[in-house]
């Protein structure tokens, strides 16, 4: 089975801003469920945000506000907007494509790293 | 929020031997409409993203090897691994797909004892 693959990742300073990438061979980004889910080093799953089929999005109470989801689809991409990053927003990003709200196959994920 | 709590947070088992996980939830996850469990399993080797084991509370993936099942209902799930191999090593995951915000457990590692 075919994974989404993440790009994007790299260091920035807090209060800073970057934008992950997700391509998904073999399907588009605009057909299915697409997930966000971080992991900080050492720690467990949290989940970001998901954009459904019809465009609506659901995001974690902490990053509402400060990220935004969106596709393009002449790009067959999937993007998250990050901004006024925090130190705590340290992690690896994994993109996912879902059937519904299950988290279903997950790409290799993408490191973020927020620091001075 | 619907919080997910794991528990044990580890556990160590002999090869061979059954290990079981359980999940939690601070609501029901049973939606009368379809009289399912929306409850799902991630398995997550060292190194590895995280792979879907199980949904629907009992519903393996495609792929997944029958000793792994989910039971359970409403507030209370279990992973269970009937007779534990070398390369069911990991951490695991609940989640509920329920309702936004999705929410994770915190995690069972299992080891070999």
């Amino acid at each position: 089975e075919v994974s989404p693959v993440e790009s994007g990742g790299g260091l920035v300073q807090p209060g800073g801003s970057l934008r992950l990438s997700c391509a998904d061979p073999g399907f588009s980004v605009s057909n299915d469920w697409m997930h966000w889910v971080r992991q900080a080093p050492g720690k467990g799953l949290e989940w970001v945000s998901v954009v459904n089929t019809g465009g609506t999005t659901y995001y974690a109470d902490s990053v509402k506000g400060r990220f935004s989801v969106s596709r393009d689809s002449s790009k067959d991409t999937l993007f998250l907007q990050m901004s006024s990053l925090r130190v705590e927003d340290t992690a690896v990003y994994y993109c996912a494509r879902g059937g519904g709200f299950v988290v279903r196959y997950w790409g290799q994920g993408t490191l973020v790293s927020v620091a001075p | 929020d619907i919080v997910m709590t794991q528990s044990p947070d580890s556990l160590a088992v002999s090869l061979g031997e059954r290990a079981t996980i359980n999940c939690k939830s601070s609501q029901s996850l049973l939606s009368f409409s379809d009289n399912k469990n929306y409850l799902a399993w991630h398995q997550q080797k060292p190194g590895q993203p995280p792979k879907l084991l199980i949904y629907w509370a009992s519903i393996r993936e495609s792929g997944v090897p029958d000793r792994f099942s989910g039971s359970g209902s409403g507030t209370d799930f279990t992973l269970t691994i009937s007779s534990l191999q070398a390369d069911d090593v990991a951490v695991y995951y609940c989640q509920q797909h329920y309702s936004a915000p999705l929410t994770f457990g915190g995690g069972t590692k299992v080891e070999i004892k």
